[in-house]
């Protein structure tokens, strides 16, 4: 059973650089079978799509947040990453990591497993 | 591609009918829509993909159905936990997409 799980700092101050990890057991990040990616949700809102990143390092991004968002894999660290620079109050959200498993030949299930989100704040 | 959800609160009883309804701005391929189910504090959870196919351990009171524009999430008969948000998502082109949610409400 694949679990996901996100950590980093609750508070961030206004232009500093946001840093969270989601650790994953249960899946290796470099089966071709998952990809992987970051969602969040702000308070009183809806999901917003962040990135996803494939087993061979391709990555892909919101255009919203692309200049300042950056997704990667530590694989000996089992562990999925996401950076997110000069970050602003509205940058304030619920972030969680996911992973999508393939179901054919491109063909995807959507995102079927979940971290627990962390709730990321930017104040001063 | 813009999803619009409709409606954006539905209120019914426990065991009657819920049906949810997702509109694409542009076709979406229905390998490529999938609908989630989110409760406050919790992870969302993936119900439906490929627009019609149930996720591993969904009850089939959830169904999906639709192609090209038209999505619909249908609950045959509401059980108390499935009073929620519900999202669809189009993950087929970038950026991927989320509607902007419909709360099922006890009437």
């Amino acid at each position: 059973q694949m679990q996901l799980q996100e950590s980093g700092p609750g508070l961030v101050k206004p232009s500093e650089t946001l840093s969270l990890a989601c650790a994953v057991s249960g899946a290796s990040l470099i089966n071709s079978t998952y990809y992987w990616g970051w969602v969040r949700q702000p308070p009183g809102k809806g999901l917003e799509w962040i990135a996803n990143i494939y087993y061979r390092g391709n990555t892909f991004y919101n255009p919203s947040l692309k200049s300042r968002v950056t997704i990667s894999v530590d694989t000996s660290k089992r562990r999925l990453s996401l950076t997110l620079s000069a970050v602003t109050a509205a940058d304030t959200a619920v972030y969680f990591c996911a992973s999508s498993l393939r179901m054919g030949d491109d063909f995807w299930s959507g995102y079927d497993y979940w971290g627990q989100g962390i709730l990321v704040t930017v104040s001063s | 591609i813009v999803l619009t959800q409709s409606p954006d609160i539905l209120s019914l009883s426990p065991g009657e009918r819920a049906t949810v309804s997702c509109r694409a701005s542009q076709s979406v391929s229905d390998r490529n829509l999938a609908w989630y189910q989110h409760k406050p504090g919790q992870a969302p959870r993936l119900l439906i993909y490929g627009a019609s196919n149930r996720a591993t351990g969904i009850p089939d009171r959830f169904s999906g159905s639709g192609s090209g524009i038209e999505f619909t999430l249908t609950i045959s008969s509401l059980e108390p936990e499935d009073f929620a948000l519900y999202y669809c998502q189009q993950y087929g082109r970038l950026p991927y997409t989320f509607g902007q949610g419909t709360k099922v409400e006890i009437k």
